[in-house]
């Protein structure tokens, strides 16, 4: 079985324009994450569905920010407009619906806002 | 709130060393505690995992032991190996929760 998958792996891009991250869960998976890593503040999360609905979204910085699940096999992180501060990297990770199932992570999108 | 402390890295190991990371953590009730690693270029994957006091996760030569009483979930490996280089992160999941709270990670380092 495919795992879940991110795409773009890296994306550079100039302050000031739009990034759209992108990512399919595993199938079958009705939870999904999404992660930002960076060096200073490790990992942390920004928002999660469950079943496609936004479920907590408090770990999002600002508006700047906005995650859609249109339906159980993608979900996209919109950063309008990026800042160099939001260069970091970017996971995805999905699960069953059950409070003690584990996390299956995406390889991740590495963001670099000049 | 609840939260997750580990040891600073980066650690630094000969092959066939034993290791030991530390994880405290601080949270109410009874949460189920976790190690997840991260290999090079990857995502993060669960190594173990123990839901309830005194319980001992285990997996490709890694334990670590719910201790209630230290609030602690220290991993420990007998002999590292080369391939054991990675990212190793400690996290909780509250009682009925679905939320992951991660510590900052340790990366270690084995040299042959």
């Amino acid at each position: 079985d495919a795992g879940v998958i991110q795409s773009p792996r890296h994306e550079v891009t100039e302050m000031g324009q739009e990034v759209t991250l992108r990512c399919k869960p595993i199938s079958g998976h009705n939870s999904l994450f999404w992660y930002r890593q960076t060096m200073m503040r490790g990992l942390e999360l920004l928002i999660y569905f469950n079943n496609n609905v936004p479920i907590d979204d408090s770990g999002m910085p600002e508006d700047r920010f906005s995650a859609k699940m249109p339906n159980a096999s993608f979900s996209t992180l919109k950063i309008q407009p990026s800042e160099p501060r939001d260069s970091a990297v970017y996971f995805c990770a999905s699960s069953r619906l059950q409070t003690n199932e584990k996390l299956f992570f995406g390889s991740g999108t590495q963001l670099s806002v000049l | 709130g609840n939260s997750v402390t580990q040891m600073e890295g980066p650690v630094t190991l000969s092959e066939e060393a034993f290791l030991t990371i530390n994880c405290t953590y601080t949270a109410t009730g009874y949460p189920s505690l976790f190690w997840y690693v991260q290999y090079p270029g990857e995502g993060l994957q669960l190594l173990l995992k123990a839901t309830k006091a005194d319980d001992k996760g285990s997996n490709k030569g890694f334990e670590a032991t719910y201790r209630k009483e230290t609030t602690s979930f220290h991993l420990e490996k007998g002999s590292v190996q080369v391939s054991d280089s990675a990212v190793y992160f400690c996290a909780l999941r509250s009682q009925g929760a679905q939320k992951l709270v991660f510590g900052q990670g340790t990366r270690l380092t084995i040299n042959p």
